[in-house]
């Protein structure tokens, strides 16, 4: 139980475009998804909380224009990030932790596989 | 602003080997110690720790937490190559409300490595 999804699992775009990067709780529900971002042997930079139903919640230093965060459902929370750059290249990856009563262990954060970016 | 620094930031050893990784955090409002470890993708659970002076163990790996202290061994006994990996300690704040669970912040990483 208490499984994440995220898709794509790598994507490489030209620079400009928009990527979409969804997570996915499949056996779970989940108010809240957290979005992380990591660099090479670094560890992770949370980016920004997203809850269902309410605008997401961004760390400082993460700008909300470029990196959309909608969380559609109780299951659903996808990261779009805009106009994407070089600089954007870098593994994504997202948590979430059910809620109480859900039969999976509560508290305890479980995260996605991960998207790899590539900007060219 | 929470604070969880972890030593040491790397560490090399060969098959057998114990080793002990430590964590130290500063938290407003702890609520709970959470032990990840990472090989190529993304994090996989290891133990979530609440209460002092209570070990987990699960396997050749075991954690234990001092809150006197604000800190958290990692222990791994007899260890093996498979064992190479980067281990990420987190602490999580009691959240507001009583829906969900609040955000998690990240030690910067033990990268192991074992050696045959």
């Amino acid at each position: 139980g208490a499984v994440v999804s995220q898709h794509p699992s790598r994507v490489i775009c030209k620079s400009g475009t928009s990527v979409k990067i969804e997570c996915r709780s499949l056996d779970f529900q989940a108010t809240t998804m957290f979005w992380y971002r990591q660099f090479p042997k670094q560890s992770l930079m949370l980016m920004a909380t997203s809850n269902e139903g309410s605008k997401a919640t961004y760390e400082q230093g993460v700008e909300k224009d470029k990196f959309l965060i909608n969380h559609a459902s109780l299951t659903l929370s996808t990261l779009t990030v805009t106009s994407a750059h070089p600089e954007d290249s870098s593994f994504y990856i997202c948590s979430a932790s059910p809620l109480p009563g859900q039969g999976a262990p509560g508290e305890t954060q479980y995260f996605g596989p991960g998207t790899r970016l590539l900007v060219l | 602003e929470d604070k969880v620094v972890q030593s040491p930031l790397s560490l090399v050893v060969h098959e057998g080997d114990t080793v002990t990784l430590n964590c130290s955090y500063e938290v407003t409002n702890f609520r709970s110690l959470l032990w990840y470890k990472q090989e190529k993708k993304a994090p996989t659970f290891l133990f979530m720790l609440t209460s002092s002076g209570i070990e987990k163990k699960s396997g050749r790996l075991s954690s234990i937490l001092d809150k006197k202290e604000l800190s958290s061994i990692l222990n791994i006994t007899a260890t093996q190559t498979g064992d190479s990996a980067i281990y990420l300690c987190a602490v999580r704040r009691l959240a507001a409300g009583g829906t969900s669970y609040g955000k998690l912040t990240f030690g910067q990483g033990t990268i192991l490595t074992v050696h045959p």
